[in-house]
């Protein structure tokens, strides 16, 4: 699987739009981005996967750049609750058997009041 | 609204106990992941199971096994713990086959050697 760069930490006003950026330059042509957030204590939670084309869903959205070498997650409206540990990931949609997943530092995402 | 429930949020053992980590699912997914994370390692997988009765050791598989008796439940067993083996534990599940499936993750065990 292909890795990926997040920033370690970042600070975002409750309401406004957050935007996590991910580096994923070795990405090969059937990797998928993949995101995922933990929450403090909890498990972590799945939410949002593309390809190439942008994507959004009742949780965020997925800009993928067009080279596919980047990529950005937004929230749109971040409130206190989304404050957590934002992971990038990438890798191959295989048969589930095998189908691991490794996450990295992630990025640490505090909303403020 | 998907399910994934661990039989405890924290549990505390003593070195040489045997110990199941129990896990179930109301999904009817094929696969279920055990992980454990721990600071500064992030998420390693310690076994998966695609079928019941199933398993296929993951990267961390020493000191562990598993036990798939039931499609729904899949368990995770100490067999005699041990204080490196502190950690939180994970209970992940998906639908199998070629595809995109993302993985639905339990609360978490927090399980503490003594």
């Amino acid at each position: 699987d292909a890795k990926t760069t997040q920033p370690p930490s970042m600070d975002c006003a409750e309401g406004r739009a957050a935007n996590l950026p991910c580096n994923h330059s070795t990405i090969s042509g059937n990797e998928y981005v993949y995101w995922y957030r933990q929450i403090h204590s909890q498990g972590p939670q799945y939410i949002i996967h593309g390809l190439k084309n942008n994507e959004t869903n009742e949780m965020a959205s997925l800009i993928i750049t067009e080279d596919r070498k980047s990529s950005t997650l937004i929230l749109p409206h971040a409130t206190l609750r989304d404050t957590a540990v934002y992971y990038c990931i990438v890798r191959v949609a295989v048969k589930a058997a095998g189908n691991k997943l490794t996450f990295g530092g992630g990025t640490r995402v505090l909303v403020k009041p | 609204d998907v399910k994934v429930t661990q039989s405890s949020r924290y549990l505390v053992k003593r070195t040489g106990e045997k110990v199941f980590l129990e896990c179930v699912q109301d999904m009817d997914h094929e696969n279920m992941f055990w992980y454990r994370q721990d600071p500064g390692l992030g998420l390693r997988l310690i076994y998966f199971s695609y079928d019941v009765k199933m398993k296929e050791k993951g990267d961390i598989p020493e000191g562990y096994s598993v036990s798939r008796e039931k499609k729904e439940r899949f368990s995770l067993i100490l067999e005699s713990a041990s204080t490196n083996q502190t950690s939180m534990y994970l209970c992940a599940s998906s639908l199998s086959g070629q595809g995109t499936y993302e993985q639905y993750f339990g609360p978490g065990t927090r399980l503490t050697v003594t």
